[in-house]
């Protein structure tokens, strides 16, 4: 079993849905939850990042992690065309955020 | 320019050729990170480093080998190139203070016929 699952999709929504991204995860070490963005051909870049259980926003975007179910979800309102990535969720057990373990990551298209 | 790079940018090469791909970061991050992303398997860490000249495995650091006598510069060998190895190869660095701190460079990807 895979530390951090996460849906592959592809998932497609149209413009201005909310759309909801999730992964689980087994390690009950981590405290760290990030999630980060990646464009075709492009490096990941950091979204969000949470620490322990809680929600954090950001603009149109909400991480949220329940640590008692193992839960980790990002949440997009107002979906935009330039939301179209791959999403990547990952957690880590340390604060210096090495071996970070990621998601396989979530094919995101947001259609016009 | 300030940031991480990451070269070539694209590589083919034969089954039993040694690659080197090169990563620079320019903020002077203390722990630096090689990384390869499959489909299915999303992104493994091969081999990452604290600081220079101290270098620990990953998850998947088999047919690799790693470096780094400058803190600027992490370099990944292929020492006998695989087609399992055919892959994205992505670089990050970062200092130690918070996920925020840690960026990824463009990848480098690479095809072993």
């Amino acid at each position: 079993q895979k530390e951090v699952e996460q849906d592959p999709g592809p998932l497609s929504v149209p413009e201005g849905a909310i759309v909801s991204l999730n992964c689980t995860y087994s390690n009950s070490a981590f405290q760290y939850f990030m999630w980060y963005r990646q464009y075709s051909r492009k490096g990941p870049e950091l979204l969000m990042y949470t620490y322990s259980s809680g929600n954090k926003e950001d603009g149109r975007f909400t991480a949220q992690v329940d640590k008692s179910s193992k839960y980790i979800s990002l949440f997009i309102r107002d979906s935009q065309p330039s939301d179209s990535a791959t999403y990547l969720c990952a957690g880590t057990s340390n604060f210096g955020n090495e071996k970070l373990t990621f998601g396989t990551g979530t094919r995101l298209t947001i259609i016009p | 320019d300030a940031g991480i790079t990451q070269s070539p940018r694209y590589k083919i090469t034969e089954t039993g050729r040694q690659v080197t791909l090169m990563c620079h970061q320019t903020w002077s991050h203390s722990y630096m990170f090689w990384y390869r992303q499959d489909l299915g398997h999303g992104l493994r860490l091969i081999y990452y480093s604290a600081a220079a000249d101290i270098t620990d495995k990953g998850e998947v650091p088999d047919g690799y080998v790693v470096s780094r006598s400058k803190t600027e510069n992490f370099p990944l060998t292929l020492e006998s190139a695989t087609r399992s190895q055919t892959s994205v190869y992505f670089c990050a660095s970062s200092d130690n203070a918070g996920p925020e701190t840690q960026y990824f460079g463009p990848g480098t990807r690479l095809l072993v016929l």
